[in-house]
């Protein structure tokens, strides 16, 4: 079954990191970009950046440069996601999906809560 | 990151055909052509259409997608109470090097 699985929600302290995981099942994870979007509660969708699991080169969007990390595991098939100093504003469900011309197939999405 | 444009909302009747926009520019829509994704309360989005109207496999033909220019359409035909959904647009941006989505459109099926 081709899926992605992610890892479950994580409540988080203002200033701290959190990494997300996203494990690829069913097809070849070397094949295609994962990319990680987000979704503020009530709000839309918005792109994070990508990697390219095969070489692991990354391509950030503007708003999280240096603080965003995107990183994969080829040997456990396994992307990862991590946003250091975290605000409130940075609540938000984050999914990882493939691209395979558009977002093909989508994570179920990691709960991310930040608040202290 | 400047993104696509979408009206908020759209309301039509049980079986008409609703169109739904999406207007960006000639580094985005107009350059690669959008992609379009439904969304469900609570669900992940899914892949209606992608380069402007090709459809991954198990898609209804009820959903096509086209473009003109910078705006890209969706035409859901014979609208079924489960298409009330959030729809979102999405483009390859090339002068930003990013991905860029459209604000979404809630889609009630009255």
């Amino acid at each position: 079954q081709v899926q992605l699985v992610q890892s479950g929600a994580e409540v988080m302290q203002p200033g701290a990191s959190v990494k997300v995981s996203c494990t690829a099942s069913g097809y070849t994870f070397t094949g295609y970009y994962i990319h990680w979007v987000r979704q503020a509660p009530g709000q839309g969708l918005e792109w994070m950046g990508w990697i390219n699991p095969n070489s692991g080169v990354t391509n950030y969007a503007q708003k999280f440069q240096g603080r965003v990390t995107m990183t994969r595991d080829t040997s456990i098939s396994t992307a990862y996601m991590e946003l250091t100093r975290l605000r409130s504003d940075d609540t938000a469900v984050y999914y990882c999906t493939r691209e395979s011309g558009g977002f093909d197939m989508w994570g179920h999405g990691t709960i991310v809560t930040v608040s202290s | 990151q400047a993104g696509l444009t979408q009206p908020p909302s759209v309301s039509k009747g049980l079986r008409q055909t609703a169109t739904l926009t999406c207007t960006g520019n000639s580094n985005n829509v107009g350059n690669q052509g959008a992609a379009w994704l439904q969304q469900h309360q609570g669900h992940p989005p899914k892949l209606l259409s992608f380069r402007n109207n090709n459809r991954p496999s198990g898609i209804s033909e009820r959903f096509s997608a086209s473009r003109s220019g910078n705006t890209a359409s969706l035409t859901i035909t014979g609208l079924q109470p489960e298409d009330e959904a959030d729809y979102y647009c999405s483009a390859w941006d090339s002068s930003l090097s990013a991905w860029v989505f459209g604000g979404g459109t809630k889609l009630t099926v009255l």
